[in-house]
């Protein structure tokens, strides 16, 4: 079973409209992050957001906001006010905090969201 | 400051040949971690070093892949007999503790194409 999963392959929007992408979790762990990448088409992963999994409060930074649903296991990512340079692959992740390995001590990525911002 | 760096940042290498990927993490960060981008399987975890050890290896794809750490700053990724299922993006990434909640700030990447 995939432990991240975007559903939303591509995605086109309006310039300065709101922007959800969607991504839901798989995790046994009580204690785990959450963490927003996004990967223009240069290629470097640049980080967003992080949301943990014991905060109380929805993370935000800037136009970014987490919409983090727990028992939902939801941690959607929220952009206000797109912009064109918004426009590339967005990857949701997740840590898990058991060392039992099998890639215990990386982030488990999704697939992306393409999102393109239209003029 | 300066942030992670990778070299080369591409490679094409012909099946069979020996490569090494070099990663070059934020200074003072103690924790590196190596991924692989590829378009069938996405974004996978390779390994992990705290300092100049990792403890679990288990990521790595094959016997083929293998990876060091030395004076717990530069790493090598090194891939033996290459394959051409081993054509694919390598990134590096770091963080300043290895805290499991820190944010990991990745490189540029190595494009790897093997032919």
């Amino acid at each position: 079973a995939q432990k991240i999963t975007q559903t939303q392959p591509g995605m086109f929007v309006q310039e300065k409209e709101a922007v959800t992408l969607d991504c839901t979790y798989d995790t046994s762990d009580q204690s785990y992050g959450l963490f927003w990448y996004k990967q223009p088409s240069s290629g470097e992963m640049i980080f967003l957001i992080y949301q943990g999994s014991y905060d109380e409060q929805n993370a935000t930074e800037g136009r970014y906001s987490l919409n983090f649903q727990k028992a939902r296991k939801s941690a959607n990512l929220v952009i206000s006010a797109s912009q064109l340079g918004d426009s590339a692959m967005y990857f949701c992740a997740m840590r898990e905090s058991h060392r039992s390995g099998g890639g215990a001590d990386g982030l488990t990525f999704g697939k992306g969201t393409h999102l393109i911002i239209q003029p | 400051g300066a942030g992670v760096s990778q070299s080369p940042s591409n490679k094409v290498t012909e099946k069979g040949k020996d490569v090494e990927l070099r990663c070059d993490p934020i200074s003072g960060h103690t924790a590196l971690y190596w991924y692989r981008q590829s378009l069938g399987q996405g974004l996978e975890f390779l390994i992990y070093f705290q300092g100049n050890s990792a403890p679990d290896k288990s990521g790595l794809p094959s016997d083929r892949f293998s990876a060091e750490r030395t004076g717990g700053s530069v790493s090598t990724l090194t891939i033996q007999r290459t394959q051409q299922e081993d054509s694919a993006v390598y990134l590096c990434a770091s963080s300043s503790s290895g805290g499991r909640w820190e944010t990991q700030y990745f490189g540029p990447g190595t494009r790897l194409l093997v032919l």
